[in-house]
């Protein structure tokens, strides 16, 4: 059974440029969240989406958006970018509703310039 | 911010002793999960513990559950060279994980 995938694996963008971020879930997944791992701050909560809904958002500006497709794959866009956007975004997904376990992709390194 | 405290941040151990990382809430958690990253790796999800004073063994890692459920622990007997990464505790609310800021693991041989 393939994992969670992410692409690109790396993306170098420069500022206020935007940046676009890709994640398939575990097949018969329907949650996916939105993680950001930047140097010293640990993993931070971004978004979740669930049956193609936004259900719950971290502490984030707008200009950090997404959607989910109905195959519930995901994208998350970062408008505008900003120097301190760099860092590893991963996704993870999980069951559903009910689902604790998440279970993560590699992640996307982006470098804002 | 994050809602759990891990201590210590980082960890040097010599292969072959044990070590001991700590997570801990001023609030009562609802659960605690574990998560192991491996340096250039995603997190990879451990264990979960839910009742109070819960307490899991997975081979020579050994996982508690306060009995206030505001703490947490996660116990290394006779560290490997693999167990080097950095090991997070999480809490599972409102459909999200609020993550500690995770203990990285290095290991003298």
């Amino acid at each position: 059974e393939a994992g969670v995938t992410q692409s690109p694996t790396h993306l170098i963008k420069t500022r206020g440029q935007q940046a676009t971020l890709r994640c398939s879930p575990i097949s018969g997944h329907t949650s996916v969240y939105w993680y950001q791992q930047a140097l010293g701050l640990g993993l931070q909560f971004l978004l979740w989406y669930d049956e193609g809904e936004e259900r719950n958002r971290g502490n984030f500006p707008p200009r950090f958006s997404g959607r989910q497709f109905p195959n519930y794959s995901s994208e998350l866009n970062v408008n505008a970018l900003e120097l301190e956007d760099s860092a590893l975004y991963l996704c993870a997904s999980s069951l559903g509703l009910a689902a604790d376990t998440q279970y993560f992709g590699p992640g996307t390194r982006l470098t804002v310039l | 911010g994050q809602q759990v405290m891990q201590i210590p941040q980082y960890q040097h151990v010599q292969e072959g002793e044990d070590f001991t990382t700590y997570c801990n809430s001023s609030t009562t958690l609802s659960n605690i999960q574990w998560y192991k990253q491996r340096p250039g790796g995603h997190p990879v999800f451990l264990i979960q513990l839910v009742k109070s004073g819960e307490v899991k063994k997975q081979k020579r890692l050994t996982f508690q559950f306060g009995e206030a459920k505001k703490n947490s622990s996660l116990h290394i007997t006779a560290t490997q060279t693999t167990d080097v990464g950095t090991y997070f505790c999480a809490e599972h609310n409102d459909y999200k994980l609020s993550f500690g800021a995770g203990t990285t693991v290095t290991v003298r041989a």
